[in-house]
């Protein structure tokens, strides 16, 4: 499986944005860059997900580079409820394909 | 959005005893579940992929006689620990994908096993 390596943890100011890299050096083309994240205990929920162009949605943004060897998550105002393990996954687009978990970003918002 | 409902929410059971833990999709169907082990500080761990119908398929490392699974309709897999023993005591978390889509997993809230 293509590994992904992500910052251990960050820390950012409350209503301030945030920037959550993600390296995947060894991607392939039909690797689909996912972002889950988990509260603290809670089952994990998705955020966002993209091939190739960058992605916009009610959560996050996703900005994928143009050689895909990376990503940034951006969370565009970080609040209290945005502290989490922030996962960054590699999934091929089959059906039913299993998702393999590292060791995320755990992310602090300070007020 | 999908839904994912796990039962119980919490269990503390004795060693030696066997738990059941329920997973269930509530508003869609889905051929294939997923288990995880999540101990504490560390990211969840694939046990096994639950297929509707058949037999999962269990990660490298995880005993097959020990983490029983069934997944018996399109909306229930349960995942029984038998014989439980204290190392056993993790938070147990279910994942479901649904058939009209395959971008996305939905995950359950997870069951906290402790085993005395």
């Amino acid at each position: 499986d293509a590994k992904t390596t992500q910052p251990n943890s960050m820390e950012s100011n409350e209503e301030e944005p945030v920037h959550l890299p993600c390296n995947h050096s060894t991607i392939s083309g039909t690797d689909y860059i996912h972002w889950y994240r988990q509260l603290p205990s809670q089952g994990p929920e998705y955020v966002i997900h993209g091939l190739t162009s960058n992605v916009n949605n009610r959560m996050a943004s996703l900005a994928i580079a143009e050689d895909r060897k990376s990503s940034t998550l951006i969370l565009h105002r970080a609040t209290l409820r945005d502290a989490a393990v922030y996962y960054c996954i590699l999934r091929e687009m089959n059906r039913d394909d299993k998702i393999i978990f590292g060791k995320g970003t755990r992310l602090h918002i300070l007020p | 959005g999908a839904v994912v409902s796990q039962h119980p929410s919490r269990v503390i059971c004795k060693s030696g005893t066997s738990v059941k833990i329920e997973c269930r999709s509530l508003d869609f169907q889905a051929t294939t579940m997923f288990w995880y082990r999540q101990f504490p500080k560390q990211s969840l761990m694939l046990m096994a992929t639950s297929n509707e119908g058949s037999k999962a398929t269990y990660e490298q490392g995880v005993e097959k006689d020990k983490f029983l699974i069934n997944h018996a309709s399109l909306t229930l897999s349960t995942l029984t620990v038998t014989s439980a023993h204290p190392e056993d005591s993790s938070f147990y978390i279910c994942s479901a994908e649904p058939l009209w889509r395959s971008d996305e997993q939905f995950f359950g809230p997870g069951t906290r096993l402790t085993v005395l």
